[in-house]
């Protein structure tokens, strides 16, 4: 089992649609996580921190579920601009590892 | 700017040739990272220093791979003899001493091995 895995995507969807992003994770130990943002032939990009009581952050809403291992993005009124590949990121000790992440296009 | 500064942006070089990247993280952070990237996945732990101490380092540095971060601030990241199966985006990141490890990352240095 992957210790971090996403939804494979792509998402294609209009522009003003609400789209989710899911992922699970396999080590119960995991103290931290994070949504990435990553355009192409970019670096990643730090979206969201995913706090145990869920937060928002204008259109963003991120949940996290300890008990099954699960985080969840949630983008609301989506514009041209949120195209690009989300990962979904835990933090175990120092290191980060990623999911693949999945690919959204938001289409005119 | 502010951010973490990774140069080269870009390196081609032939297989056998050494190559080394310099990462500048942001200045008041003394956590560093390197990662390594390729097509289609996530980016991959490389290793980790603590100010100047090289703390962890992933089973994906060979031995032909050497990080170093003398004076805590500034890194390298040399790979000796490349191999084809080297060409990647290696990825800088920083972060705060903090338990909730939030990572900084610079824009990368994508290396071709020819």
């Amino acid at each position: 089992r992957k210790e971090v895995e996403q939804d494979p995507g792509p998402f294609n969807v209009p522009e003003g649609a609400t789209v989710a992003f899911n992922c699970t994770y396999s080590n119960s130990a995991s103290q931290s996580f994070f949504w990435y943002r990553q355009d192409c032939r970019k670096e990643p990009k730090l979206l969201m921190s995913v706090y145990s009581s869920g937060n928002e952050d204008g259109r963003f809403t991120a949940q996290l579920n300890r008990a099954s291992q699960y985080i969840s993005l949630l983008i609301r009124d989506s514009k041209l601009s949120d195209s690009a590949t989300y990962l979904c990121v835990v933090n175990l000790g120092y290191q980060l590892t990623f999911g693949k992440g999945t690919k959204l296009s938001v289409i005119p | 700017d502010t951010g973490v500064s990774q140069n080269p942006r870009h390196k081609i070089t032939k297989r056998g040739q050494n190559v080394t990247f310099r990462c500048d993280p942001i200045s008041e952070h003394n956590r560093l990272y390197w990662y390594r990237q390729t097509l289609g996945q996530g980016p991959e732990f490389l290793t980790y220093f603590q100010n100047e101490a090289q703390l962890e380092k992933s089973r994906l540095l060979s031995d032909r791979f050497s990080a170093e971060r003398p004076k805590g601030s500034f890194s390298t990241l040399e790979i000796q003899r490349t191999e084809q199966g080297d060409s990647a985006m290696y990825l800088c990141a920083s972060s705060l001493d903090n338990h909730y490890n939030e990572q900084f990352f610079g824009p990368g240095t994508r290396l071709t091995v020819l």
